[in-house]
């Protein structure tokens, strides 16, 4: 089945160490994006991809880091500089002939 | 400036009632595309409509519908009939038409609870 594949679905991470998300898609889309979400609040874009091996910055990036070698996965790097990093992170991917994002289960990230 | 305001951020409803759930939009682009996504408990947003800014016609879908009301910059979401089902986080969401990689701008998101 085709569809967006996040992992793990929960991750707990120690204060200062970095944490990668993952992200693959398996459904041919140029585009991904990555969002966070927090309690009440609505999505926020943090990073997001056009095609292989570029990608641009969205409304909160700070503290976070991506790489998109392949045009399956765009993985999400948390750092040890993002200060609030506990939040719902989800993954979306959009194709050139559909306006609509199509998303992951998410990952939701506790920091202990 | 883009924003989604969605002023309810909480809804009850005992089950078989209809319920509305309000989108007001800004944007300074002349085209644009207007969605609506669920988020039930599991996590996951599933996309339930898109809209182009130049087509106000309604759409039925079901027990949904959705009213698109450019002169007031609105996007209602109506089910009729609600469901224990239908209980999740809805989100109104605005993206440009620019190109078709363009960011899309969620809303806060409406709560809503069906009692049985």
């Amino acid at each position: 089945d085709g569809g967006i594949t996040q992992s793990p679905k929960y991750l707990f991470r120690k204060e200062g160490q970095n944490v990668t998300l993952s992200c693959e898609q398996n459904l041919n889309h140029d585009a991904m994006y990555w969002y966070r979400q927090d309690p009440g609040q609505g999505l926020r874009l943090i990073y997001y991809s056009q095609i292989v091996n570029d990608f641009q910055k969205g409304d909160i990036a700070e503290g976070y880091s991506v790489s998109r070698e392949k045009k399956e996965s765009f993985p999400l790097t948390v750092t040890s500089a993002q200060k609030n990093p506990t939040a719902f992170y989800l993954c979306a991917s959009k194709s050139l002939r559909h306006s609509e994002a199509f998303f992951g289960q998410g990952t939701r990230l506790t920091v202990v | 400036a883009q924003k989604v305001t969605q002023a309810q951020t909480e809804i009850s409803v005992v089950e078989k009632e209809d319920v509305t759930l309000d989108c007001v939009y800004e944007t300074r682009d002349t085209t644009y595309y207007l969605f609506w996504y669920k988020q039930p408990p599991s996590g996951e947003l599933v996309f339930l409509i898109r809209r182009n800014s130049f087509d106000e016609q309604n759409e039925i879908s079901g027990r949904y519908s959705w009213n698109f009301q450019k002169s007031t910059s609105s996007f209602n979401f109506t089910i009729t009939a609600s469901q224990v089902v239908d209980s999740a986080v809805y989100f109104c969401a605005l993206s440009p038409m620019k190109t078709s990689y363009d960011k899309v701008i969620f809303g806060p998101g409406t709560s809503l609870s069906v009692i049985p």
